[in-house]
């Protein structure tokens, strides 16, 4: 099983900074097949991210993912306020399996 | 606009069982795999089991292995999961999630709102 580390657990912000989230694979991921989403309480998780680095449908530019192998990266490059949430890498090179989740909280 | 509504989910005891529906509209259901994700309380997102477009392919995470089974109905554009010999562990939040693709689960574009089940005693 390909494991998914996400780092920071949590990630203390003000509005309007820009947002660094990290995410380790155990085992290189075949073809970059990464997947961000991002979940806010009481709701179901929303895609961000496919493939490493494109964005979904109605997906804000302030959002970007970046990385290849082992090592992916999403980037919220100023921080609304609606982007408080937590988010989750999944890969979907062997298997699926997601990664524990960075939570993006308000300073 | 996709919409994925979930029902069935409830209290059971260790070792009974429980069907999951997922019914599905706004895009052609059996051009995608469909899958079943779970969240524990408190914690983070975890595959179940995904199906292909037509059926005929079905995939599982090992600790459900022998005991659920994903199914689909295309002529209802619904999706299944039935549930047997549950465990306490097994108790979450259950989302019905569309694939991006059709023949095997990759990564999800739509999500239901999700139904609890809870396996206590």
């Amino acid at each position: 099983e390909n494991v998914l580390t996400q780092s920071p657990g949590t990630l203390s912000m003000s509005p309007g900074e820009r947002a660094t989230l990290s995410c380790r694979a155990s085992q290189s991921v075949n073809s970059n097949y990464v997947a961000w989403y991002q979940q806010k309480p009481g709701q179901a998780p929303r895609l961000l991210i496919s493939g490493a680095s494109s964005r979904a449908t109605g997906i804000p530019d302030r959002f970007s993912g970046s990385g290849s192998g082992t090592d992916f990266t999403l980037t919220i490059s100023r921080l609304e306020p609606e982007d408080f949430a937590v988010y989750y890498c999944q890969q979907y090179g062997s298997s699926l399996t997601f990664g524990g989740g960075t939570k993006v909280e308000i300073k | 606009e996709v919409q994925l509504l979930e029902s069935g989910g409830n209290l059971v005891r260790p070792g009974e069982s429980l069907r999951l529906s997922c019914e599905a509209s706004g895009f052609t259901f059996d051009n995608y795999a469909m899958s079943w994700v779970r969240q524990a309380p408190g914690k983070g997102l975890a595959w179940v089991s995904g199906v292909s477009g037509r059926g005929g392919g079905t995939f599982y995470t090992d600790s459900v292995k022998g005991r659920f089974t994903i199914s689909r109905d295309n002529s209802k554009n619904t999706l299944y999961l039935q549930m047997n010999s549950l465990r306490v562990d097994d108790t979450a939040v259950y989302y019905c999630a569309k694939d991006n693709r059709y023949n095997y689960p990759y990564f999800f574009d739509s999500w239901g709102r999700g139904t609890l089940v809870t396996v206590s005693s």
